[in-house]
């Protein structure tokens, strides 16, 4: 079963513009939520991360909502720029016990200029 | 920032040999992990690894493979032996331990080819 759903699978944006990015989940106790970045070549990086005491996180042109009850999550990439073009990862772990990151299928992003 | 070095980047192998992947993680970091990766696709969860143990494994560690960290050196993959399915690239993480917004820092990866 997927722990962790993305869509849209992949999103085209202008330069300027801003990307949205879903993010689902089926395990409730799931309470951090990491969005990585990952440039081809090259492995995913921690870009933003949110725990869900939380309905908002905001880091410069990146913010995640995060919405408990329906179990979902989107990250919004404001002034989207040409390099930001990557994909984007949603993953989820839980606090109980030792707990592995699970990761969605990812959502490739491009930013035309 | 913290870096995970893997070595070889890419390595190319015929079905049924052994290969073992190398991961250098983050210095002082405690916890290590192996992700699986296809075609830029999802990243798979293989194993995880803390105090010389193996803590958690998924479905797709299979008894082929086996993973380890010698005297604190490199922590490794070894995969014996090799099938045309464990083609994909791997990525090794570590962290530092396991609070609630531990980070999980990723190598490169390591492009494995079974021909």
């Amino acid at each position: 079963q997927q722990q962790v759903r993305q869509s849209p699978q992949s999103l085209t944006v202008w330069e300027g513009e801003t990307a949205i990015l879903n993010c689902s989940y089926e395990d409730s106790t799931f309470n951090y939520f990491p969005w990585y970045q990952q440039f081809p070549g090259e492995g995913p990086a921690l870009l933003i991360s949110i725990s869900s005491v939380s309905d908002k996180k905001e880091d410069g042109r990146f913010t995640i909502f995060f919405n408990k009850r329906e179990k979902k999550l989107s990250l919004h990439i404001t002034d989207s720029q040409p390099g930001d073009s990557a994909t984007y990862f949603c993953a989820a772990r839980g606090a109980t016990g030792y707990q592995n990151f699970y990761f969605g299928k990812g959502t490739s992003l491009t930013v035309i200029p | 920032g913290p870096k995970v070095l893997q070595i070889p980047s890419h390595q190319i192998i015929d079905m049924g040999q052994m290969v073992t992947l190398n991961c250098d993680p983050v210095s002082n970091h405690l916890y290590f992990y192996w992700y699986k990766q296809i075609l830029g696709q999802q990243m798979e969860f293989l194993v995880n690894f803390y105090n010389g143990k193996v803590m958690e494994k998924s479905k797709l560690f299979k008894d082929q493979f086996s993973v380890e960290r010698p005297d604190g050196s490199y922590f490794t993959l070894k995969i014996q032996p090799t099938a045309l399915e464990d083609s994909a690239v791997y990525f090794c993480a570590s962290s530092g331990g396991q609070s609630l917004a531990e980070t999980l820092y990723f190598g490169s990866g390591t492009r494995l080819t079974v021909l």
